[in-house]
């Protein structure tokens, strides 16, 4: 079983949509989750951070983590199709080693 | 605050032969990270250096190798090049537990 498991999609939703990105872990050590964004050719992109359980809100932007069921989601409201990328989620016990889902592909259509 | 850099950004190799990548922390970060990127496996942590030590190593074989200068500039080597090396390969650096900033990669392609 791998460590962190994320569906990798595609993804497609109309522009103005809520767009719901999960993922789910197995190390119930994981306190560090994070949610990057990458562009086509381009290195990931740090989006949300968040220690332990809770919801972290960033603009149109929310991070939730629940240790309890082992379960992260990032929302995305009001979705722009600047915002069609591939979404990797990330953890880590630690912090000195993380762990990365294998990435959610979204396109947001006009 | 200037990024990751990493260079070169793309590199054509042979089988056999060997490459040497390089990466440029933020300034100020001591934790250097290695990534492989591919299609199908996504990202696989490679091995991470923190202040010119190997601190964690990742499930790959020992063709892969790095090392850290002093300056947190760090270099990761792949000897013996086989197809299946042939990948987006990302350095990350940090500036403490939590967070990593990723640089844009450097693609390398094994004929």
């Amino acid at each position: 079983q791998k460590e962190v498991e994320q569906d990798p999609g595609p993804l497609s939703v109309p522009e103005g949509a809520i767009v719901s990105l999960n993922c789910t872990y197995s190390n119930s050590a994981f306190q560090y989750f994070m949610w990057y964004r990458q562009y086509s050719r381009k290195g990931p992109e740090l989006l949300m951070y968040t220690y332990s359980s809770g919801n972290k809100e960033d603009g149109r932007f929310t991070a939730q983590v629940d240790k309890s069921s082992k379960y992260i989601s990032l929302f995305i409201r009001d979705s722009q199709p600047s915002d069609s990328a591939t979404y990797l989620c990330a953890m880590s016990a630690s912090g000195n080693q993380f762990y990365f889902g294998t990435g959610t592909s979204l396109t947001v259509i006009p | 605050k200037a990024g990751v850099t990493q260079t070169p950004r793309y590199l054509i190799k042979t089988r056999g032969q060997q490459v040497t990548l390089s990466c440029s922390p933020i300034s100020g970060h001591r934790s250097v990270s290695w990534y492989q990127q591919t299609p199908g496996q996504g990202l696989q942590f490679l091995f991470e250096y923190f202040s010119e030590t190997q601190r964690n190593k990742g499930n790959f074989p020992g063709r892969f190798s790095g090392r850290q200068f002093s300056n947190s500039r760090s270099e990761m080597n792949v000897s013996t090049l086989e197809l299946g090396d042939s990948a987006l390969y990302l350095c990350a650096s940090s500036p403490n537990y939590n967070e990593q900033f990723f640089g844009p990669g450097t693609r390398l392609t094994v004929l």
